[in-house]
């Protein structure tokens, strides 16, 4: 079966500072690999996605993700963050992007000045 | 392009009553929507698969009986919460399949609040 980690609850930065934040994986096959972003009672934002190629993958909003298939990760990356970034970060995988997603349980990102 | 609504954006009823979300594709054909259930700070579950003309599939564990999932038309979903009760109190999320780009992607509606009294 198909799962999703993802190690922290909550992660705390300044303006301006790097951040990353982790996504491990558990799937049989090829996996589709995707990061989302939820604003408080909003839906799912579609930040970047890998389903084959190039192992670093760029998206929108400065963010990018690498995918490392020997260590089973697919880890969210920001140079600079901006107080708009704080959100719930969800990392999903999936046979497909159209078949049905399995999520992690999201990483809450708090901007500090 | 590829924008999904759901309607209504927050709903609450009594306790016993039945709730009926929307989920709209605006500018594509969805032949497949999702439906998820967030609790509050958790993570999206997958309550069932929804496929214009046919019947839903359901993720085990989840009441088809309470959960009434309708896909009449390309466009729209709906999901009915029946006889609903204060545990039914979640967001509600759906997503639907871009055919015409390849169905790579899901693209997900704004969510709709149900809360239960």
């Amino acid at each position: 079966a198909q799962s999703v980690t993802q190690p922290d609850i909550h992660i705390t930065v300044s303006e301006g500072a790097s951040l990353e934040l982790r996504c491990n994986y558990s799937y049989g096959a090829t996996p589709y690999l995707f990061w989302y972003v939820q604003s408080p009672g909003q839906g799912l934002q579609l930040l970047l996605k890998y389903f084959s190629g190039d192992t670093l993958v760029q998206g929108i909003k400065g963010f990018e993700a690498e995918f490392k298939r020997s260590q089973s990760s697919f880890n969210l990356r920001k140079p600079s963050v901006h107080w708009s970034d704080a959100a719930e970060y969800f990392c999903a995988v999936g046979p497909g992007g159209n078949e049905k997603l399995t999520f992690g349980t999201g990483t809450r990102l708090t901007i500090i000045p | 392009g590829a924008v999904v609504s759901q309607h209504p954006s927050w709903v609450i009823c009594k306790s016993g009553t039945s709730v009926k979300i929307e989920c709209r594709s605006l500018d594509f054909q969805a032949t497949t929507m999702f439906w998820y259930r967030q609790f509050p700070k958790q993570s999206l579950m997958l309550m069932a698969t929804s496929n214009e003309g046919s019947k839903a599939t359901y993720e085990q564990g989840v009441e088809k009986d309470k959960f009434l999932i309708n896909h009449a038309s390309l466009t729209l979903s709906t999901l009915t919460v029946t006889s609903a009760h204060p545990e039914d109190s979640s967001f509600y999320i759906c997503s639907a399949r871009d055919q015409g780009r390849g169905g790579n992607e899901q693209f997900f509606g704004p969510g709709t609040r149900l809360t239960v009294l």
